[in-house]
């Protein structure tokens, strides 16, 4: 089965902390994902990368950046931490073939305090 | 990129089929149709998802209008288990999944 293992499950953190929420996949996927979920606005993307040191800002970037240093692994970074970052962190990852599926990890619910 | 619209919720009686409707009127000729579910405090997990032609495994079937621009996800025999929010998405050009914000449904016994 493809795993898609997010490092925690539930974090707290300070305002104005340097928060890094990692995520490790072993299906030797091209694609991973950083999606933010909150009550009433489903999904939405904050990055994307497509290979190894490649990224791409998604709808709601601002706040967070990404490192993609080895294939398997994709980290989020909150420079530093907000309280209106309080959410539930989703990481997936996807083959990269345009016929297949993405596989979510179990999320990570970060309180900002 | 396709922007999908669904209803936010939904009830359903147990052993009815579920029939969720989603609208993706902006999809574009070579995106597929996926669809998701995310059962209380997982992570979502693949259901099914198509290209032009209706689709049906294990877990449910996919019907798709001829001008592509909405689809409904048909759970036949729902149960409890069902119970959930489902999310109908499309991918763009450089293969991003792209949500909305999916549908309560809700299975009762």
């Amino acid at each position: 089965d493809v795993k898609v293992t997010q490092s925690s499950r539930y974090l707290v953190k300070r305002t104005g902390e340097k928060v890094f929420l990692e995520c490790v996949q072993d299906m030797d996927h091209e694609n991973m994902f950083w999606y933010r979920q909150d009550p009433g606005l489903g999904l939405r993307l904050i990055y994307f990368s497509y290979d190894v040191k490649m990224k791409e800002k998604g709808d709601i970037p601002e706040g967070y950046s990404v490192s993609r240093e080895k294939k398997e692994r994709f980290s989020l970074i909150l420079e530093s931490a907000s309280t209106n970052q309080t959410s539930m962190y989703l990481c997936a990852s996807s083959s990269g073939q345009v016929n297949t599926e993405a596989f979510f990890g179990q999320g990570t619910r970060l309180t900002v305090v | 990129d396709a922007k999908t619209t669904q209803p936010p919720s939904m009830d359903c009686a147990e052993g009815r089929a579920a029939n969720l409707p989603c609208n993706h009127s902006t999809i574009s000729g070579n995106e597929y149709v996926y669809w998701y579910r995310q059962i209380h405090s997982q992570g979502p997990q693949y259901i099914i998802h198509g290209l032009k032609n209706n689709e049906t495994n294990e877990m449910a079937s996919l019907i798709i209008t001829e001008d592509r621009k909405s689809s409904t996800l048909i759970l036949p025999h729902a149960t409890l288990r069902d119970t959930a929010v489902y999310y109908c998405t499309g991918t763009t050009g450089t293969y991003k999944y792209i949500f909305g914000t999916g549908t309560r449904l809700k299975v009762l016994a």
